[in-house]
């Protein structure tokens, strides 16, 4: 099983529609985790931590589930500008960062 | 300049050069990280270093040399690289090491060996 894992996509969605994706992961002592977007051939950007209560910022909105190893990230209204690679990282303890290989979303006009 | 920089941008190299990957941050951070990105895989970490001091090497083959002289700075000796070294290789900072730092990138060297 690998430590980190998301659905790959490609999500296609219009313009103002909502969006979830789930990110899962192995490890149930992980410590922190994040949600990056990285657009093409650039680098990754940090979007938002994930806190234990959730927490929202805007149009997006993570998620923590512990129980069931999973982290979620909405995003609201979806703009064309939301069009992304969506990243999800996660801390297995120490400096011991782990990526998902990203989930891929476009905005359709 | 501001955030976190890197030179070159592209680099191509034969399997007998040597080469040198440059990192500097200005964000005034103690923690600095390499990272490689292969295409259709996840970022795999490989070297964290904090304060100057490596903490971590991610079982990394040794034609890789990692190199911190001080907090800003970091850089990523590459010799006798093979062709599925290519990859596009990220620097990233954050305030200190450990779980909840939230780490900043720059915008990578993408590396092709001939």
């Amino acid at each position: 099983r690998k430590e980190v894992e998301q659905d790959p996509g490609p999500f296609n969605v219009p313009e103002g529609a909502t969006v979830a994706f789930n990110c899962t992961y192995s490890n149930s002592a992980s410590q922190s985790f994040f949600w990056y977007r990285q657009d093409c051939r650039k680098e990754p950007k940090l979007l938002m931590s994930v806190y234990s209560s959730g927490n929202e910022d805007g149009r997006f909105t993570a998620q923590l589930n512990r129980a069931s190893q999973y982290i979620s990230l909405l995003i609201r209204d979806s703009k064309l500008s939301d069009s992304a690679t969506y990243l999800c990282v996660v801390n297995m303890g120490g400096n011991q960062f782990y990526f998902g290989t990203g989930t891929s979303l476009t905005v359709i006009p | 300049e501001t955030g976190v920089t890197q030179t070159p941008r592209h680099l191509v190299m034969g399997m007998t050069n040597k080469k040198s990957l440059k990192c500097e941050q200005h964000l005034g951070h103690n923690a600095m990280y390499w990272y490689k990105q292969s295409a259709k895989k996840p970022l795999e970490l490989m070297f964290v270093y904090n304060f100057k001091e490596q903490t971590e090497n991610n079982s990394v083959p040794s034609r890789f040399s990692p190199e911190c002289p001080n907090s800003s700075h970091l850089f990523l000796h590459l010799h006798t690289l093979q062709p599925e070294d290519s990859a596009l290789y990220l620097c990233a900072s954050s305030q200190h090491a450990g779980a909840y730092n939230e780490q900043f990138f720059g915008p990578g060297t993408r590396l092709t060996v001939l």
